[in-house]
């Protein structure tokens, strides 16, 4: 079975920092094109980045672009997400997703990012 | 940046009525969309890709159809668990993009 767990949400400051995790099983993950996508309370979806299967190639979107950056370990069958320079407006649930042909067919449950004074 | 528009907002119907919910894109995206479905509390679920292709485990009275523009997604008889929030989502152009949802609501 697909799974995606992901960790390391949290309430942070304004200005702060924060790395989001997702722990992959159930499928190969070296196989795969990973994403990020958020979801602000009451919101709809917005990519936020996803990466190639082995590293080498990174996107990013507009509105976190020089603060976010996309990561990932093959062997630990992990994906990251480390956030910087966080503001109020980056609050919201981060899904970790596998990326299919550009869309998205597994999706974990989310991990929650406050940012708050 | 595709700007995809969902309508309507919001759709009220009854069990075993049949839904069709509307996706406009702002420039053409081929047949380079899908649709997903989205409970509360959950994660969201990919029902459609690449405009009318199923994906794996997905019921036969979920369909997709369209291309350049203009996107529906028809349930064909509704069942209890289909009431949720929809979203459409197009990989044609950088960046990938979603709609602003459609809530199915029980009448």
């Amino acid at each position: 079975e697909v799974q995606l767990v992901e960790s390391g949400g949290d309430l942070v400051q304004p200005g702060g920092s924060l790395r989001l995790s997702c722990a992959a099983s159930g499928f190969t993950l070296r196989n795969y094109w990973m994403s990020w996508v958020r979801q602000a309370p009451g919101r709809g979806l917005e990519w936020v980045a996803n990466i190639k299967q082995d590293g080498s190639a990174t996107y990013h979107a507009d509105s976190v672009r020089g603060r976010f950056t996309i990561s990932r370990d093959n062997a630990n069958n992990s994906l990251f997400l480390q956030m910087n320079s966080l503001r109020v407006e980056d609050t919201a649930l981060y899904f970790c997703a596998r990326s299919f042909s550009g869309f998205f067919d597994a999706w974990g449950q989310g991990a929650l990012v406050t940012v708050s004074s | 940046e595709i700007v995809l528009t969902q309508s309507p907002d919001t759709l009220s119907l009854s069990p075993g009525e049949r839904a069709t919910l509307s996706c406009r894109a702002s420039q053409s995206v081929n047949t380079f969309l899908a649709w997903y479905q989205q409970k509360p509390g959950q994660a969201p679920r990919l029902l459609i890709y690449d405009a009318s292709k199923r994906a794996a485990g997905i019921p036969a009275r979920f369909s997709g159809g369209g291309s350049g523009t203009e996107f529906t997604l028809t349930i064909s008889s509704l069942e209890p668990e289909d009431f949720a929030v929809y979203y459409c989502q197009q990989r044609s152009n950088w960046p990938q993009t979603f709609g602003q949802g459609t809530k199915l609501e029980i009448k």
